[in-house]
């Protein structure tokens, strides 16, 4: 079935450091691919996105690459802040299996230090 | 546009309780899913409706379900509550089938 793979945190940053969080995914087909932001005591927000192979999703200074032939979608930023401090998640859904069903990863939490 | 609601909050249940939480979705949006979020087990799917059908059902036991109405807001439920219930309960909305849009959760605390 489809699985989506993350780096294990925590990961601990200065500020205005390069910040990669790698995601892989396994599954059949072209899913779609995600990468969720979630802060303390809130839901998930959407942060960027990427519908196809070579496709480049970006927000906020963030940004991630879908690439089939590694299977992977790793999340970076040039210069992180205080603010990114948060739970990061990659998802799937779609693919040949025909699911809508979202597949999270574990999450990635992200500190950064001032 | 309003985002997802979820209603209540914050909630605190005595084990064998039952539970019933809420999510209004996005305008627009007719599909709802539900999902479980524990610190041991991330973030599990429990299920989706569209149009009032249950469409995808996680690999959770008979005492959690849901319904949805003609308006797209949704219901689940838990009954006979056991400790290992207390979770943040998230719930998202979608429009197509692809990009979620999620509400802030309901926490629930078992004891």
């Amino acid at each position: 079935g489809n699985s989506v793979t993350q780096m294990e945190g925590p990961v601990t940053l200065s500020e205005e450091a390069f910040l990669t969080i790698n995601c892989t995914y396994t599954a059949t087909g072209y899913p779609s691919l995600f990468w969720y932001v979630q802060y303390p005591g809130e839901g998930l927000q959407l942060l960027l996105k990427a519908t196809k192979a070579d496709d480049k999703g970006s927000n906020k200074g963030f940004e991630a690459t879908y690439r089939k032939e590694t299977t992977s979608f790793h999340l970076e930023k040039g210069s992180v802040q205080v603010s990114d401090s948060a739970v990061y998640f990659c998802a799937l859904s779609g693919g040949t299996s025909g699911t809508y069903k979202y597949i999270f990863g574990t999450g990635t939490r992200l500190k950064v230090l001032a | 546009k309003a985002g997802v609601t979820q209603t209540p909050r914050y909630l605190i249940k005595t084990r064998g309780q039952q539970v019933t939480l809420s999510c209004s979705p996005i305008s627009g949006h007719r599909s709802v899913s539900w999902y479980q979020q524990t610190p041991g087990q991330g973030l599990q799917f429990l299920f989706e409706y569209f149009s009032e059908t249950q469409r995808n059902k996680g690999n959770f036991p008979g005492r959690f379900s849901g319904r949805q109405f003609s308006n797209s807001r949704s219901e689940m439920n838990v009954s006979t509550l056991e400790l290992g219930d207390s979770a943040l309960y998230l719930c998202a909305s979608s429009y197509s089938q692809e990009t979620q849009y999620f509400g802030p959760g309901t926490r629930l605390l078992v004891l």
